[in-house]
């Protein structure tokens, strides 16, 4: 199956400082997307991005699927960006869905 | 916010029980999947389902049956559960299995003495 990794496993920022958290993955897909689980463990999607760019308030992704990764970037990071972000990368065929989520990128920002 | 919710929400059981854990949404939403989450191993797919009665295994599906009679509900059975079953589990769905983001449930964090 595919496999994913997360870098960095763990990042420590100042408040309105800017990341990028990076997600390899080791074959084709046609499926990715980006989670945010915050402290209290509630998982909300922030892109699904197979290829290309996006861009949603201060955060945004890009993916070159020709490259077998993708990025996400936080500018003016603020203390609600704090938790775990995973992204997940599938090859989807025929209805056929199995995922395959990174360990997570953990964030912490220092008011 | 997606309508899901998972049932029960915290579940303390003693190994050999028969559990059950209920997934409901109210978007009509086609997909649906069940996911344990461990530290260390992020989230694993165990079962998922693509309609009514129509369901097929993920990454760690051995112990684990699912169920799903109506579109709104997905039951995951846990038919004699073990310690190594001791997880948080979250229900997820989706229009459709590309193009199409995912919406998580809550979570239920389930131990097993």
């Amino acid at each position: 199956g595919i496999q994913v990794e997360q870098s960095p496993p763990d990042l420590i920022l100042q408040e309105g400082a800017n990341s990028t958290l990076r997600c390899n993955f080791s074959d084709s897909v046609n499926n990715l997307q980006w989670f945010h689980q915050n402290p209290w463990g509630q998982l909300i999607n922030l892109f699904y991005i197979p290829s290309g760019t996006k861009q949603n308030g201060r955060l945004s992704a890009t993916t070159v699927a020709t490259e077998r990764y993708s990025l996400l970037y936080i500018s003016s990071s603020q203390t609600t960006d704090s938790g775990v972000y995973f992204c997940a990368a599938a090859l989807t065929s025929g209805g056929s869905y199995i995922p395959t989520f990174g360990r997570g990128t953990s964030l912490i920002v220092h008011p | 916010d997606a309508g899901i919710t998972q049932s029960p929400r915290h579940k303390v059981t003693e190994t050999g029980t028969p559990v059950t854990l209920r997934c409901h949404q109210t978007e009509n939403h086609r997909y649906m999947y069940w996911y344990r989450q461990d530290p260390g191993h992020g989230l694993r797919l165990i079962h998922y389902s693509y309609g009514v009665k129509d369901t097929d295994k993920g990454e760690v599906s051995d112990g684990y049956s699912v169920s799903r009679s109506k579109t709104e509900d997905f039951l995951l059975t846990l038919e004699s559960a073990t310690s190594s079953q001791t997880s948080v589990y979250f229900c997820a769905i989706s229009r459709s299995a590309i193009g199409e983001t995912q919406y998580f449930g809550p979570g239920t964090r389930l131990l097993v003495l």
